[in-house]
């Protein structure tokens, strides 16, 4: 089972470039999200969609963008990179309805902007 | 929304219980919570979740506090494989749906 595919898995970006970092989930999840966690740090909520055509921001949204293209794709949007984005980027996805569900994660982006 | 605290680290043999403390004093009362760990920063993998009762399954126990304000997460026969970052998470309810919102977790180190 494929569970949470992210992609790219490694990716090393200049500062000012753009990028999507993709996200699919073949679970029939309603709820998807993207996390992204620092060096020795938690992870940390950027953007989640709790069901097909909605988006809300998690805690740190700032530079980013979010697009819930269909059920199963979540994708998530870089502008213009910047340094402090360096970070691995986690999706992760789950069901709404009941809040007694558990989330499955992907293995994560990593991303180096220089 | 309701927030976590862990240990930053704790140690524990090979081959004994390990418990792992999480405080989450401003729960509020339909709120879940879970448990999840991280190994070498591969994706975090989930262990366990509960309401107010206790909860055991293949990998750990869950004990929640009569007053649900703290929890205690046991690994019973701990291995060095166990060696992982763990996560107390309280999943809340936002504008359009659940969250989890996630600590800094406790660093568990299971030594030979």
């Amino acid at each position: 089972n494929a569970g949470v595919t992210q992609t790219p898995k490694f990716q090393v970006l200049k500062t000012g470039q753009s990028m999507t970092l993709q996200c699919a989930q073949d679970m029939n999840h309603n709820s998807m999200y993207w996390y992204r966690q620092d060096p020795g740090m938690g992870l940390r909520l950027i953007y989640y969609s709790a069901s097909e055509g909605t988006t809300d921001k998690g805690e740190v949204p700032n530079g980013y963008n979010v697009s819930r293209l269909n059920k199963r794709e979540f994708s998530l949007r870089l502008e213009s990179a910047a340094p402090s984005q360096t970070s691995v980027y986690f999706c992760a996805s789950s069901e709404i309805i009941a809040s007694d569900t558990e989330a499955f994660f992907g293995q994560g982006t990593r991303l180096t902007v220089v | 929304d309701a927030k976590t605290t862990q240990p930053p680290s704790m140690d524990c043999a090979e081959g004994r219980a390990a418990n792992l403390p999480c405080n989450h004093s401003t729960i509020s009362g339909n709120e879940y919570v879970y448990w999840y760990r991280q190994i070498h920063s591969q994706g975090p993998q989930y262990i366990i979740h509960g309401l107010k009762n206790n909860e055991t399954n293949e990998m750990a126990s869950l004990i929640i506090t009569e007053d649900r304000k703290s929890s205690t997460l046991i690994l019973p026969h701990a291995t060095l494989r166990d060696t992982a970052v763990y996560y107390c998470i309280v999943r809340v309810a936002g504008e359009y749906g659940n969250k989890l919102v996630f600590g800094a977790g406790t660093i568990l180190r299971v030594k030979s």
